[in-house]
């Protein structure tokens, strides 16, 4: 079963807007959250992550926000650059050093 | 430091045959992580290491994967008899002592036919 889901797989958005990308999760013992981001032919890269204990964090253009009443964070980019447009996933876990991967949202940023 | 390094990069054999997965991670990583990525099921975990040790293997799908670590800087994972349905993309992965932020290698692309 699918522990963390990203639906809209993909996702176009214009050079310098925002690009919000969603996932819910399933399991509420899940205190970790992060962001991975992955070029073609390459393994995913760590972007953002997130404490349950906290309901957003910023890096950057990257804020990620958790909302855990409704078991759900986002990615929020902005501005969005053409070099962001990649597969981005949604992970979670809660301590025991698995990590659980939505199966990703390919966003496209149109210069 | 060159990040997480895989070998091959791209493998085709044929069913049958005895597949081997090298993974050599970061220097100074405590954990190793082995991932398997197909459309249908996403990234999911086969397996992971822990200083070596094998921690946590409720990921591998049957007795044909088997995973090594004989040391901190070189795993293997390997698959015999390799059937079509194992054609994925393989990804090793390591990371320091807190587990959550992992650095992929950049796959191998198995291909069984």
């Amino acid at each position: 079963d699918q522990q963390v889901k990203q639906n809209s797989p993909s996702l176009s958005v214009q050079e310098g807007r925002i690009s919000i990308l969603n996932c819910d999760y399933t399991n509420s013992m899940f205190d970790y959250f992060l962001w991975y981001k992955k070029y073609p032919a390459e393994g995913p890269t760590f972007l953002i992550s997130i404490s349950s204990i906290k309901d957003k964090n910023e890096d950057g253009r990257f804020t990620v926000f958790l909302n855990k009443s409704a078991k759900h964070l986002s990615l929020h980019i902005v501005p969005s650059q053409p070099g962001d447009s990649a597969v981005y996933f949604c992970a979670a876990t809660y301590g025991n050093n698995r990590l659980a991967f939505g199966k990703g949202n390919q966003v496209v940023v149109i210069p | 430091d060159a990040g997480v390094i895989q070998s091959p990069r791209h493998e085709v054999t044929e069913m049958g045959q005895e597949v081997t997965l090298r993974c050599k991670p970061i220097s100074g990583h405590d954990y190793l992580f082995w991932y398997r990525q197909t459309m249908m099921r996403g990234l999911e975990l086969l397996i992971y290491f822990n200083n070596n040790v094998p921690i946590d293997d409720s990921g591998m799908p049957e007795d044909r994967f088997s995973a090594k670590m004989p040391n901190a800087s070189f795993s293997t994972l390997k698959i015999q008899p390799s059937e079509p349905r194992d054609s994925a993309v393989y990804f090793c992965a390591s990371s320091l002592t807190t587990p959550n932020e992992q650095f992929f290698g950049p796959g191998t692309r198995l291909t069984v036919l």
